[in-house]
């Protein structure tokens, strides 16, 4: 997986709490980014920082929330805002944060929420 | 609307043969096209990039292949393995904005 852990690989969290996803990385990147991986559907970006302290909502942030305080660490809040949270999620990185820069992913973390 | 669609959906075959999956796109101006293999809760690996220029490129058992002018890519496995059942995802970036657009995926399962 490239050098990118993410922990736990199976969380489960009842309705209404937060809970944060881990996403860590060694490979020397700037950019990292969030993906919400669901059934019958392609990725779609949640959040993304091109260098430390900065990042940008993608698709679908609202009810996320994430910090780069690191440059290897990129986690990820699922807040009680987000209507829908259970979903598999992928965390990845990238040397350079344009289109031809190659992602390299981690291996998921599944949150179930009941 | 999904800028990517892949087809088909879900493909079962039988260890040995070859397949073909499919990727139209519609994100638009090209900057290139990449394929991704993800095993069954994993993280999606790259298998081949093409930019605007290449037509074919292969990784072993996969090639792949990009019609630019019809915005189609296709991925060939060879000799399937059973270890080749996985999902196989096309992905294509917009050169203007940097974004990249994932298809739904080809769910492969090779049979023994």
């Amino acid at each position: 997986d490239g050098g990118i852990t993410q922990s736990p690989k199976y969380l489960f969290r009842k309705e209404g709490q937060n809970v944060t996803l881990s996403c860590e990385q060694n490979l020397n990147h700037d950019a990292m980014y969030w993906y919400r991986q669901d059934p019958g559907q392609g990725l779609r970006l949640i959040y993304y920082s091109q260098i430390v302290n900065d990042f940008q909502k993608g698709d679908i942030a609202e009810g996320y929330s994430v910090s780069r305080e690191k440059k290897e660490s990129f986690p990820l809040t699922v807040t009680s805002a987000q209507k829908n949270p259970t979903a598999f999620y992928l965390c990845a990185s990238s040397r350079v944060s344009t289109g031809m820069g190659e992602q390299y992913f981690g291996p998921g973390t599944r949150l179930t929420v009941t | 609307k999904n800028q990517v669609e892949q087809s088909p959906q879900s493909l079962i075959i039988l260890e040995g043969k070859n397949c073909t999956l499919q990727c139209n796109y519609t994100v638009s101006p090209f900057s290139n096209l990449r394929w991704y293999k993800q095993d069954t809760g994993r993280g999606p690996v790259s298998l081949t990039i093409m930019t605007f220029s290449e037509n074919t490129k292969s990784n072993g058992r996969y090639t792949a292949t990009l019609d630019a002018d019809t915005k189609q890519s296709s991925l060939h496995i060879t000799a399937s393995q059973l270890s080749d059942s996985a999902s196989y995802i096309c992905v294509v970036s917009d050169r203007d904005n940097n974004d990249m657009r994932f298809g739904a995926g080809t769910r492969l399962t090779v049979k023994p």
